[in-house]
């Protein structure tokens, strides 16, 4: 099991533009959620889905949007990059129970000039 | 909203020796799952150990142990014979319902040898 992949590991966007960070798992979980870290605020939830076809927002989702056509992806798209939006998102997924623990992906380290 | 604090910005142990890092929360909740995440220079993040509300015994893998006190809404992570491997960023986190996880804002572990 690859577990939960992430791409790209690094980018560089300017203000304005648009792009979309990948996320995929291959454990069959439900569960998937996007996180950011900045320095000193720990992680901090933007979209989350608990399913195919459902999504819901988390504590930061301006700026930010998901969708979740298949079990295994959940792609998160800057629609139009600002430099607040300068940070390392992570991508999670977790089963339904027992405990709903998350499982990581590796990051990806956005900055935006 | 919940939150999760963290009050320790920065802790530091000698190799072999006992640390202890804090962790206090809030909730309304009767059951829950409380987790401490290790983040190392990497920036994987890696479940270290959970803890469930209902069940009174505190949870250890290996070196690592918490004190959970339920009443008090606190959850403390004990790392005995401390070893250079565990210098990192450590996160507590609380999972609110089954599909968001709230994180502090973490507490940095260095280790001296």
């Amino acid at each position: 099991n690859a577990g939960v992949t992430q791409t790209p590991k690094f980018q560089v966007l300017k203000t304005g533009q648009s792009m979309t960070l990948q996320c995929a798992q291959d454990m069959n979980h439900e569960y998937m959620s996007w996180y950011r870290q900045d320095p000193g605020m720990g992680l901090r939830l933007i979209h989350y889905s608990v399913g195919a076809g459902i999504t819901d927002q988390g504590e930061v989702p301006n700026g930010y949007n998901v969708s979740r056509s298949t079990t295994e992806d959940f792609p998160l798209r800057l629609l139009s990059a600002a430099p607040s939006q300068t940070s390392v998102y992570f991508c999670a997924s977790s089963p339904v129970g027992p405990s709903y623990e998350q499982y990581f992906g590796p990051g990806t380290r956005l900055t935006v000039t | 909203a919940q939150t999760v604090t963290q009050s320790q910005p920065e802790m530091s142990v000698q190799e072999a020796e006992t640390v202890t890092l804090s962790c206090t929360y809030d909730t309304s909740e009767s059951d829950y799952y409380l987790f401490w995440y290790k983040q190392p220079p990497s920036r994987q993040m890696i479940l270290v150990i959970r803890q469930e509300a209902y069940k009174q015994q505190n949870a250890t893998e290996n070196r690592f142990s918490v004190n959970f006190q339920k009443a008090a809404k606190s959850f403390s992570l004990k790392i005995s014979d401390s070893q250079l491997g565990d210098a990192a960023m450590y996160f507590c986190a609380k999972l609110e319902g089954t599909d968001k996880l709230i994180f502090g804002t973490g507490t940095r572990l260095q280790v001296f040898p």
